[in-house]
């Protein structure tokens, strides 16, 4: 069973429009993140809820709006998509916070979105 | 800003060990050293982490330095899957959210 998975993998898209990567844990986890790995292949985070409460916003434009209907999942809903927001998607899961206690943080295989 | 720095890329031979060096010279002492690596087109897999002692799991080994300000991931028979990106990490400490900062990474080829 896939620990995070998300849906879509792929997707292309127009500029301007409107669009929703989802993503599910079943690990039980309380923590959940959205991270983007650009052309350079950086990666960096950008969102962070616990227990469904927002906790990290990384100055992310708010046409990126995060929604966490429950613990196991957060769902990335991105409005008015420009070019450059053309990337890979992570989500991932972590029981707790790494930073205060050291738990490991697993990654989803990731959603590669392509705006044209 | 990534907190560490790694060597861009580096070679193994299939077979041998794969040493893979990280320094971290302003690393606090409730931080954290993680490894995880991101083989082609995949999401990023932890490895292995530590604080102060050296670890060992079924995947890797992690050698910390005794002053903390650098560490080793061994890989102990690298083979051709474990050609990937990777990540040494040590934990954000600007916040208590101790999200995880990804660096540039050290680019691992194993060769045949």
């Amino acid at each position: 069973d896939t620990a995070v998975s998300q849906t879509p993998k792929y997707l292309v898209t127009q500029m301007g429009n409107d669009k929703s990567i989802k993503c599910e844990q079943n690990l039980g986890h309380d923590t959940m993140y959205w991270y983007k790995q650009d052309s350079k292949k950086f990666l960096k985070i950008m969102f962070s809820y616990n227990n469904k409460e927002l906790i990290i916003n990384e100055t992310v434009p708010n046409r990126f709006s995060p929604k966490s209907p429950d613990k196991a999942h957060l769902n990335l809903h991105i409005n008015s998509l420009e070019l450059g927001d053309s990337a890979v998607y992570f989500c991932a899961s972590s029981q707790g916070w790494t930073g205060v206690t050291g738990n490991t943080i697993y990654f989803g295989e990731g959603s590669w979105l392509t705006v044209v | 800003d990534a907190k560490t720095t790694q060597p861009p890329s580096m070679d193994c031979a299939e077979g041998r060990a794969a040493n893979l060096p990280c320094n971290h010279s302003t690393i606090s002492g409730n931080e954290y050293v993680y490894w995880y690596r991101q083989i082609h087109s995949q999401g990023p897999q932890y490895i292995i982490h530590g604080l102060k002692n050296n670890e060992t799991n079924e995947m890797a080994s992690l050698i910390i330095t005794e002053d903390r300000k650098s560490s080793t991931l061994i890989l102990p028979h690298a083979t051709l899957r474990d050609t990937a990106v990777y990540y040494c990490i040590v934990r954000d400490r600007s916040s208590n959210t101790g999200k995880l900062i990804f660096g540039q990474g050290t680019t691992l080829q194993v060769k045949p």
